[in-house]
């Protein structure tokens, strides 16, 4: 079936960086853009940024720019997401979501950052 | 940017009522506005694409409509399971924003 399995849980220090994989399988991996989505404890869903999956071209939100780098592999069709500059404000869960025309029609189960000295 | 703002935040209600949930975007979108459902500890799941498509699986009490700016989701005859909290969402341009969300609660 069609599903993105993400890498377990991290832990970082302020200032370090943290590189999230996501693993898409069941469906032709280049035909469809992965967008990253994070989420605060108890906030709402923030949109990150998106990368094309066939052409490796991608899109940063403006607040996230020069501190994200979206990556992909299309020989095991894995997108990865890379933060650095790390910050408390940035421990959340980030999820990886299938876009569909930058519709969100699958979605990764997750992966709890925590910034913490 | 567009800034996209849901109302109400927060809703009470029971067991088969019927409740409406509206979202604006800060300029038009035309029919580019999704909505999402997302239970506590798991990822959002989507509900309704392009204003009023109802993806696949997702119950046919569930319903949109809208355009340009404003934007509604509709409950008809809640369901237990259908207690809580709902998203909207631009795909008309990037960066592709959310509502703030709106947390649908048991009365």
């Amino acid at each position: 079936q069609v599903q993105l399995v993400q890498s377990g849980a991290e832990v970082q220090k302020p200032g370090a960086a943290v590189k999230v994989s996501c693993k898409a399988s069941g469906y032709t991996f280049t035909n469809y853009y992965m967008h990253w989505v994070r989420q605060a404890p108890g906030q709402g869903l923030e949109w990150m940024g998106v990368i094309n999956s066939r052409a490796g071209s991608t899109i940063y939100a403006q607040k996230f720019q020069g501190r994200v780098t979206m990556t992909r592999d299309t020989s095991t069709s894995t997108v990865y997401m890379e933060l650095s500059s790390l910050r408390s404000e940035d421990t959340a869960l980030y999820y990886c979501a299938r876009g569909e025309e930058h519709v969100f029609d699958i979605w990764g189960q997750g992966t709890v950052v925590t910034v913490s000295s | 940017d567009i800034q996209m703002t849901q109302s109400p935040s927060s809703l009470s209600a029971s067991v088969g009522d019927r409740v409406t949930i509206t979202c604006r975007a800060s300029q038009s979108i035309g029919y580019f506005l999704n909505w999402y459902q997302q239970k506590p500890e798991k990822a959002p799941n989507l509900l309704i694409r392009a204003a009023s498509g109802l993806q696949s699986g997702v119950p046919s009490r569930f319903s949109g409509s809208g355009s340009g700016t404003e934007f509604t989701l509709t409950i008809r005859s809640l369901q237990s399971e259908d207690f809580a909290t709902y998203y909207c969402q631009q795909s008309y341009s990037a960066p592709y924003t959310f509502g703030q969300g709106t947390k649908l609660e048991i009365k």
